[in-house]
């Protein structure tokens, strides 16, 4: 069964610190995976995909498959980027065919 | 082009009893998905609609069904319900049946069950 866990329910950080928001998943497959957010009083939203290989608002995260994780980080963190941070992974085939299964999440304080 | 809607926002229901909840998906989009999300916990993929049919569906019981219309607008509909159904429905919706597909979500419902 496909799983994610994000060991860390809460993470405070200083502006201006690194952050790193721990993802390790478990897929028999080739797995796509996802970081979702969801700021205050908004919606979940997508922040990036492994597949794009992208940085959104200076977030970026590699795919690591030998150690199954996808963690997220960012150099320098902003207070902006308080926010709930979820992790995802989706099955691209069989009988549910484009579920998300997400991690439990990681409430990230950024401390001016 | 409109986002994601879910009515109603807020729901309170007794044990036993049944409920719907709707979704607009977004302008465009033909695959509607729900996720039940309890308090601390990560969203969980309830089912998923594609062009009317239910595409996949995950770890619910048969109470917990769906329907997808012309329009693409959906329905979660739970029947019998109990007192761990309370959390927030989410509804999302994406462009096409595709396994790395942008997901699209509402604000949510929130149901409490008494």
């Amino acid at each position: 069964a496909q799983r994610v866990t994000q060991p860390e329910k809460l993470l405070s950080v200083f502006k201006g610190a690194p952050v790193e928001l721990k993802c390790n998943y478990s897929y028999s497959g080739s797995p796509e995976l996802f970081w979702y957010v969801q700021y205050s009083r908004q919606r979940l939203q997508l922040l990036l995909r492994h597949i794009s290989r992208e940085s959104i608002k200076g977030f970026t995260a590699d795919l690591n498959k030998g150690e199954t994780s996808f963690h997220l980080k960012k150099p320098f963190a902003q207070e902006e980027d308080s926010a709930m941070y979820y992790c995802a992974l989706i099955n691209a085939g069989g009988t549910s065919y484009g579920k998300l299964t997400f991690g439990q999440g990681t409430i990230l304080t950024v401390h001016p | 082009e409109t986002g994601v809607t879910q009515s109603p926002t807020h729901l309170i229901k007794t044990r036993g009893q049944q409920v719907t909840l709707r979704c607009s998906s977004q302008s465009g989009h033909n695959t509607v998905s729900w996720y039940q999300q309890a308090l601390g916990q990560g969203p969980q993929f309830i089912f998923q609609y594609y062009r009317e049919e239910e595409n996949g569906r995950g770890n619910f019981p048969p109470r917990f069904s769906g329907l997808q219309f012309p329009n693409y607008s959906s329905e979660l509909n739970v029947n019998a319900l109990e007192l761990d159904d309370s959390a927030l429905y989410l509804c999302a919706s994406s462009p096409r049946l595709g396994g790395s597909e942008k997901l699209f979500f509402g604000s949510g419902t929130q149901l409490s069950v008494l």
